[in-house]
């Protein structure tokens, strides 16, 4: 049972548009969202993160939107770049009473066509 | 930003052997360090937390006498892949958090080990 779902596993975006990336999570328990960066036989990159106390967090060109009720948070990337190509990871956690640990999605392999 | 390595990067064994993996925190110190395999096209499945001076806690089927973790140090946790099968080859990737860092936010991640067993 996956508790955290990233339904699409790849996306093109044209270079200079949007790139939205969606994860659905169905722990309830979750309060802590991260999306990582991943290149091949690479390990994954930090890139933003949100708590459950808020509904959005921007960080340059990366915006992450929590909607609670939905169970849903998706990262916008604008403008796309080439270089922002590579899978996006989704992940969650519980918090600090559940062990810290973070519950990956199986990823979304972002390609960004020049 | 805080780095991890891993090494080594790539390893080829003949089965039955073991395979030890190092995880380093190069500039922080690292209470607790997880290590994760990626099977290829999925997502990366915890195997175990490593707290630095206590055993490591496991996920659920995943064989402790099997996968030997060993967090001596503040900035080193070793996993060993023991009498090595071909379904073991994985990408084996660990991850340190920042004990300096009162929140238990980001995990820095390593570079990943790709581990092949012949």
């Amino acid at each position: 049972d996956q508790q955290v779902k990233q339904n699409s596993p790849s996306l093109s975006v044209q270079e200079g548009r949007i790139s939205i990336l969606n994860c659905d999570y169905t722990n309830s328990m979750f309060d802590y969202f991260l999306w990582y960066k991943k290149y091949p036989a690479e390990g994954p990159t930090f890139l933003i993160s949100i708590s459950s106390i808020k509904d959005k967090n921007e960080d340059g060109r990366f915006t992450v939107f929590l909607n609670k009720s939905a169970k849903h948070l998706s990262l916008h990337i604008v403008p796309s770049q080439p270089g922002d190509s590579a899978v996006y990871f989704c992940a969650a956690s519980a918090g600090y009473n559940y062990g810290q640990n973070f519950v990956f999605g199986p990823g979304t392999r972002l390609s960004v066509l020049p | 930003g805080a780095v991890v390595s891993q090494h080594p990067s790539r390893v080829i064994c003949k089965s039955g052997t073991s395979v030890k993996i190092e995880c380093r925190s190069l500039d922080f110190q690292a209470t607790t360090m997880f290590w994760y395999r990626q099977f290829p096209k999925q997502s990366l499945m915890l195997m175990a937390t490593s707290n630095e001076g206590s055993k490591a806690t496991y996920e659920q089927g995943v064989e402790k006498d099997k996968f030997l973790i060993n967090h001596a140090s503040l900035t080193l946790s070793t996993l060993t892949v023991t009498s090595a099968h071909p379904e073991d080859s994985s990408f084996y990737i660990c991850s340190a958090r920042d004990s300096s860092r009162g929140a238990f936010y980001e995990q820095y991640f390593g570079p990943g080990t790709r581990l092949t067993v012949t």
